[in-house]
């Protein structure tokens, strides 16, 4: 059965702090994709990366990071010089969905995080 | 980029009421969409696979017939809550066809 986890339920960091958001999946399929979303207060999914079961490279966008072990079954998320305006409910969630059909997302529980001035 | 839009943004309605909720995928074509469920600082949890132009698949314990869906065409699906109970009060939010494209979400609040 797919099952993600995220141990974090809140996190609480002062402004310019690095902070890494963990994620630990469970599936019995060789191919899925993985994701991570932010949802600020006003409740909408903010999509901020996707990635395949076969691309374990890690991804960097700006202050966002990504590292990806199969090994370990991990997909952890991590921000640098954090701020104020990251202070959101990040999901990593999974899917077995092909690419051109989208998919079911299992989501996590869902890290709280609190970046302080 | 692909937007998808939600109606009405929030809802207050009576017990025993029904209410519908729109999806809609403003600049594409989506022949599958879901819905998802968010009770207050839990997770999101699916609902249901909306397909065009068939009968809907139910995740293990939603009520079909609870929450009808209609997705009647390329563009729009509906979830209609009938008869709500103050425990269907959730954030309803729904996604078009690929992973990112997620409505704004719609809360409902039965009172």
């Amino acid at each position: 059965a797919q099952k993600v986890t995220q141990a974090q339920t809140e996190i609480s960091v002062v402004e310019k702090e690095d902070v890494t958001l963990d994620c630990v999946y469970e599936t019995r399929d060789t191919t899925y994709y993985l994701f991570w979303y932010k949802q600020p207060p006003s409740g909408e999914l903010v999509f901020l990366i996707r990635r395949n079961s076969f691309d374990e490279q890690n991804e960097i966008s700006g202050r966002y990071s990504w590292n990806f072990q199969k090994s370990t079954s991990s997909f952890n998320f991590t921000i640098t010089a954090s701020q104020v305006v990251d202070s959101a409910v990040y999901f990593c969630a999974l899917s077995e969905a092909t690419e051109f059909q989208g998919g079911k997302l299992i989501f996590g529980q869902g890290t709280e995080l609190s970046v302080k001035p | 980029g692909a937007v998808v839009s939600q109606h009405p943004s929030w809802v207050i309605c009576k017990s025993g009421t029904s209410v519908k909720i729109e999806c809609r995928s403003l600049d594409f074509q989506a022949t599958t969409m879901f819905w998802y469920r968010q009770f207050p600082k839990q997770s999101l949890m699916l609902m249901a696979t909306s397909n065009e132009g068939s009968k809907a698949t139910y995740e293990q314990g939603v009520e079909k017939d609870k929450f009808l869906i209609n997705h009647a065409s390329l563009t729009l699906s509906t979830l209609t809550v009938t008869s709500a109970h103050p425990e269907d009060s959730s954030f309803y939010i729904c996604s078009a066809e690929h992973e990112q494209y997620f409505g704004p979400g719609t809360r409902l609040t039965v009172t």
